[in-house]
């Protein structure tokens, strides 16, 4: 199956700093990558659908200019988390559609990147 | 919302036997899928049930879907201890943005060997 990749896996930064985690479709192209957030034994939290090409499009509550989204190729999206604070800590994964049939997509899941901020 | 919520928060059961979870969600899909997590780990496809069809199978996995109650089973049998993960369902709704789900709160599953 398609292959999403993470990076970094993990990532620890002091308040203040900004941190950008990389998300990489390996063997296929995604127009569209999707950012979640997940803090632990809970549920993913769709925070914005990267797009190729133009402005990512963000979930209500989501501050754009805190997590800064750039798909810059049909392969590459990256977020950046700018002046982390503790609160940021938590599990972020992206997720690309598959190509399925007859418009029933599944979703292919990176492994996630743990930021934790101190 | 469109949430999913699955049924139990927790489930913990011995190898061989069969595991049962629940989801429900609230407004029209498009189809519901199942997805496992192990431990600080991404997500793993599993199935995807179309709101037409009520009934699928993948090897072990048995998923049914009643959109009248907005409910979806995931029946996992002859549990493994390597089944030990988090199971989520998701809902993508009628007219959403390709690929935009909504995902539950999960089911931490333990079998036990």
């Amino acid at each position: 199956g398609a292959v999403v990749s993470q990076h970094p896996s993990r990532v620890i930064c002091k308040s203040g700093t900004s941190v950008k985690i990389e998300c990489r479709s390996l063997d296929f192209q995604a127009t569209t990558m999707f950012w979640y957030r997940q803090f632990p034994k809970k549920s993913l939290m769709l925070m914005a659908t990267s797009n190729e090409g133009s402005k990512a499009t963000y979930e209500q509550g989501v501050e754009k200019d805190k997590f800064l989204i750039n798909h810059a190729s049909l392969t590459l999206s990256t977020l950046t988390v700018t002046s982390a604070h503790p609160e940021d800590s938590s599990f972020y994964i992206c997720s690309a559609p598959g190509s399925g049939t007859s418009g029933y997509y599944e979703q292919y899941f990176g492994p996630g990147t743990r930021l934790t901020v101190t | 919302s469109q949430q999913g919520e699955e049924d139990p928060q927790a489930l913990s059961i011995q190898e061989g036997e069969n595991a049962t979870m629940n989801c429900s969600y609230k407004t029209s899909i498009n189809n519901l899928q199942w997805y496992r997590q192990n431990s600080g780990r991404g997500l793993v496809h599993l199935i995807l049930i179309r709101s037409n069809e009520r009934e699928k199978h993948s090897g072990r996995l048995r998923v049914t879907l009643d959109t009248s109650k907005k409910s979806s089973s995931l029946l996992i049998t002859a549990s493994r201890a390597a089944d030990t993960a988090s199971y989520f369902c998701a809902t993508r709704g009628r007219g959403s943005t390709l690929g935009r789900l909504y995902f539950g709160r999960g089911t931490q599953l333990t079998v036990w060997p």
